[in-house]
């Protein structure tokens, strides 16, 4: 199993749609949650950290829930802007506390 | 200001040689890490400085690959006898501090571009 496991994807949506994305991850020790966006052939940059309580940029919410070991993304009023490979990373903390684990990406459409 | 910067922004080398990769990340930044990406994947760890030293190296593939940071700032990624395999983008990534609850924002280098013929 993957340590960190996104929806294949791809997602294709129009303007103004509402759109969520969907990650598990395998190791209950885990203490730091990220979402990064990477536009192609770009770097991968911060989009949101997750808290445990969740938490709400604008149009984006992000969504942790350590139960299940499970981290969401939600995007409302999608622009074309938004049009990205979206990943979900995991920081296991502990005695790897520098390192983040990335999952696949999902990559996300949007059109007109 | 300047971000993290990589140097060279594509490498093509033919399988058998040597090369290096080399960054500059955020000045005062104290940690440094790197990674690659394959074609369709996530970015896979390497290895991470705090300063001078490799905190952690696990993600090395194998003996080839080795990576120096000698005066805490620059880091050059070195890899011997290249591969096919080792085609792809390697990523260098810095951040202010290095905290232990690994709440840390990494700024990422835009890459090097590693093909191997």
């Amino acid at each position: 199993r993957k340590e960190v496991e996104q929806d294949p994807g791809p997602f294709n949506v129009p303007e103004g749609a509402t759109v969520a994305f969907n990650c598990t991850y395998s190791n209950s020790a885990s203490q730091s949650f990220f979402w990064y966006r990477q536009d192609c052939r770009k770097e991968p940059k911060l989009l949101m950290s997750v808290y445990s309580s969740g938490n709400e940029d604008g149009r984006f919410t992000a969504q942790l829930n350590r139960a299940s070991q499970y981290i969401s993304l939600l995007i409302r009023d999608s622009k074309l802007s938004d049009s990205a490979t979206y990943l979900c990373v995991v920081n296991q903390g502990g005695t790897s506390y520098g390192k983040l684990t990335f999952g696949q990406g999902t990559i996300l459409t949007v059109h007109p | 200001g300047a971000g993290v910067s990589q140097t060279p922004s594509n490498k093509v080398t033919e399988k058998g040689k040597y090369v290096e990769l080399r960054c500059d990340p955020i000045s005062g930044h104290t940690a440094l890490y790197w990674y690659r990406q394959s074609l369709g994947q996530g970015p896979e760890f390497l290895i991470y400085f705090q300063g001078t030293g490799a905190a952690d190296d696990s993600g090395l593939p194998n003996d080839r690959f080795f990576a120096v940071r000698p005066e805490g700032s620059v880091s050059t990624l070195k890899i011997q006898r290249t591969e096919r395999g080792d085609s792809a983008v390697y990523l260098c990534a810095s951040s202010l501090t290095l905290e232990s609850s690994g709440r840390n924002e990494q700024f990422f280098g835009p890459g090097t571009r590693l093909t191997v013929l």
